[in-house]
């Protein structure tokens, strides 16, 4: 089975602070994502990225940034955390057969 | 506006059938599919069918794909509260760097009463 884990299930930050995101898979995905989810907005794609070192913008990459230094791991920076970045985040790797998702059990981040 | 609509949510008493709707805009998409989130948790893939088919079946799972009208639908039969959860439908979508990305629909809360 793919496993998709994710650093924190719970984060608490002060505005202003480094927040790293951390997202580890064991599949030897090429592909990764970085989401967030908002009630009554589903998913928002944040950043995404198809190999090592290589990484596109999503729909809202404002405000965030990524690292994809090894395969299995992609990593989600938020460099000046706000209020308006509390939210879940959820990470996904990519399959190969159907080029189904798996996802992370997500991290909710409360910044305060 | 969305690439993937679905209703936000829906109620249904235990032991009767759910049946979750979807429109979708891109034609070309070759797979469709239906993800499950339990309270807490991530998505899960539930189920997906491939373009070139009209109905899949597994289980109590039946999805319905009508392309003509790009539509696509969850049915869930003999409803359990156990299957209370939110429902995202999502297409294959082809992107920069030749990866694929899926559009999710908002997601519809299904509520299971007993």
């Amino acid at each position: 089975d793919v496993k998709v884990t994710q650093s924190s299930r719970y984060l608490v930050k002060r505005t202003g602070e480094k927040v790293f995101l951390e997202c580890v898979q064991d599949m030897d995905h090429e592909n990764m994502f970085w989401y967030r989810q908002d009630p009554g907005l589903g998913l928002r794609l944040i950043y995404f990225s198809y190999d090592v070192k290589m990484k596109e913008k999503g729909d809202i990459p404002e405000g965030y940034s990524v690292s994809r230094e090894k395969k299995e791991r992609f990593s989600l920076i938020l460099e000046s955390a706000s209020t308006n970045q509390t939210s879940m985040y959820l990470c996904a790797s990519r399959g190969t057969v159907r080029d189904e998702q798996y996802f992370g059990p997500g991290t909710r981040l409360t910044v305060t | 506006g969305e690439d993937v609509e679905q209703s936000l949510f829906l109620s249904v008493r235990e032991g009767d059938s759910s049946v979750i709707n979807c429109t979708y805009t891109d034609s070309s998409s070759t797979y469709l599919y239906w993800y499950k989130q339990e309270p807490g948790a991530g998505l899960q893939l539930l189920t997906y069918i491939f373009s070139n088919m009209d109905m899949k079946q597994d289980q109590r799972l039946t999805v319905l794909l009508n392309k003509k009208d790009k539509h696509l639908s969850l049915r869930i039969a003999d409803t359990q509260t156990g299957d209370s959860a939110i429902y995202f439908c999502a297409e294959r979508l082809h992107a920069s760097g030749g990866s694929y990305i899926p559009t999710f629909g908002r997601g519809t809360s299904l509520i299971v009463h007993p």
